[in-house]
């Protein structure tokens, strides 16, 4: 098993510039988390879907930010515009019955 | 609403020491989960305890839950270099499926 893949790895951009970040889950798992990790702020989860469908984005920054679950294997986390403050680790994790399965992270600097 | 306290922020042992994180509740909790994530890397799912007083093993670590299921603790016995890390908990409420991570304890090793 391949594990949660994201892509891309790293991503620098200009502020104002649109970002998306993408994750495949393992496959079977039917929850998918997307967190943001700072230094100051944590792990903090943004949005999670069950079954493809959003359950709870109240962690979700502001309108700038969207994500999308269009089927079992795709989900994108959207920032448009990006900012400075955006910059951080993006992490999606996605699980099953027991724990949550990261993947290795985007690493989104905003210029 | 649920909020997740961890301590300590941070913790130096000596290698072969003990070491000690606790994590607390203010609501009594459903289960609660403990993560590793090594400097540069991704959290990693070690387990979750679901009963009241529960202890499970791994290893050298030691995880407990609490009678009350509002607090949480895990012990490393004789700590190693490999242990260094970050360690999280993530605790999930009794009224929603929404899991709570804390700040985490992150851990480092002097040889």
């Amino acid at each position: 098993d391949a594990g949660v893949i994201q892509s891309p790895r790293h991503e620098v951009t200009e502020m104002g510039q649109e970002v998306t970040l993408r994750c495949k889950p393992i496959s079977g798992h039917n929850s998918l988390f997307w967190y943001r990790q700072t230094m100051m702020r944590g792990l903090e989860l943004l949005i999670y879907f069950n079954n493809n469908v959003p359950i709870d984005d109240s962690g979700m920054p502001e309108d700038r930010f969207s994500a999308k679950m269009p089927n079992a294997s795709f989900s994108t986390l959207k920032i448009q515009p990006s900012e400075p403050r955006d910059s951080a680790v993006y992490f999606c994790a996605s699980s099953l019955v027991e724990g949550q399965f990261f993947g290795p992270g985007t690493r989104l600097t905003v210029l | 609403g649920q909020q997740v306290m961890q301590i300590p922020q941070y913790q130096h042992v000596q290698e072969g020491e003990d070491f000690t994180t606790y994590c607390n509740s203010s609501t009594t909790l459903s289960n609660i989960q403990w993560y590793k994530q090594r400097p540069g890397g991704h959290p990693v799912f070690l387990i979750q305890l679901v009963k009241s007083g529960e202890v499970k093993k791994q290893k050298r670590l030691t995880f407990q839950f609490g009678e009350a299921k509002k607090n949480s603790s895990l012990h490393i016995t004789a700590t190693q270099t490999t242990d260094v890390g970050t360690y999280f908990c993530a605790a999930e409420g009794n009224r929603d499926d929404k899991i709570i991570f804390g700040k985490g304890t992150r851990l480092h090793i002097l040889p």
